[in-house]
């Protein structure tokens, strides 16, 4: 069966400090993926997507970055972490006929 | 931009039919309707989509009008689990096109 994997489930981390989270998907092949940011009281904002390895879109200008170094894994990033960065951080795979699915998400808090 | 319009809340006593309308009106004809929820703190959940004539699937039933400028999700006997936000996106049925999602409609299931 098809299952994606999203991790750490929560994370507090320090102004200008990095980040990566990690997804991963399993069961298929050449996935579509993306990275989705929800704020607090805020609606879902697309971020990146990728529709294969090292083919990544970005669809916010920001302090954050995203690689796909193997088919099934996508990693969101940032070298330094602003207040603003604070949401749930959400990774999804087209499954094209049961629509997206998404991963259980991170919950980042910038302190 | 939105694509679509959908009123910030509803209430829905518990065990009676839940209307969802979606105005859509710019749509185009290759473009689907799909529906998602998603309950607190948890990713967005996959609930129908369709092109034209109307669907039903084990969770909701899908009711497009005639002109494609408008939609209804239908959850027919609603229960208190069926409390979220609920998202009506219109989109190219391709995993090229990412899925870009507006406010939706927070739904209250009410004892």
């Amino acid at each position: 069966s098809q299952t994606i994997h999203q991790w750490p489930a929560t994370l507090v981390q320090p102004v200008g400090s990095p980040l990566s989270l990690e997804c991963t998907v399993e069961g298929t092949s050449n996935p579509n993926l993306y990275w989705y940011r929800q704020a607090a009281g805020r609606g879902l904002q697309l971020l990146f997507y990728s529709i294969g390895i090292d083919q990544i879109s970005s669809e916010v200008p920001q302090n954050l970055s995203a690689s796909r170094p193997q088919d099934r894994q996508f990693i969101l990033s940032s070298k330094k972490l602003l207040l603003s960065d604070s949401g749930f951080y959400l990774c999804a795979w087209n499954g094209l006929r049961y629509g997206y699915t998404f991963g259980s998400g991170t919950r980042l808090t910038v302190v | 931009d939105a694509k679509t319009t959908q009123p910030p809340s509803m209430d829905c006593a518990e065990g009676r039919a839940a209307n969802l309308p979606c105005n859509h009106s710019t749509i185009s004809g290759n473009e689907y309707v799909y529906w998602y929820r998603q309950i607190h703190s948890q990713g967005p959940q996959y609930i129908i989509h369709g092109l034209k004539n109307n669907e039903t699937n084990e969770m909701a039933s899908l009711i497009i009008t005639e002109d494609r400028k408008s939609s209804t999700l239908i959850l027919p006997h609603a229960t208190l689990r069926d409390t979220a936000v609920y998202y009506c996106i219109v989109s190219l049925h391709s995993g090229n096109t990412p899925l870009v999602f507006g406010k939706g409609t927070r739904l209250s299931v009410i004892a």
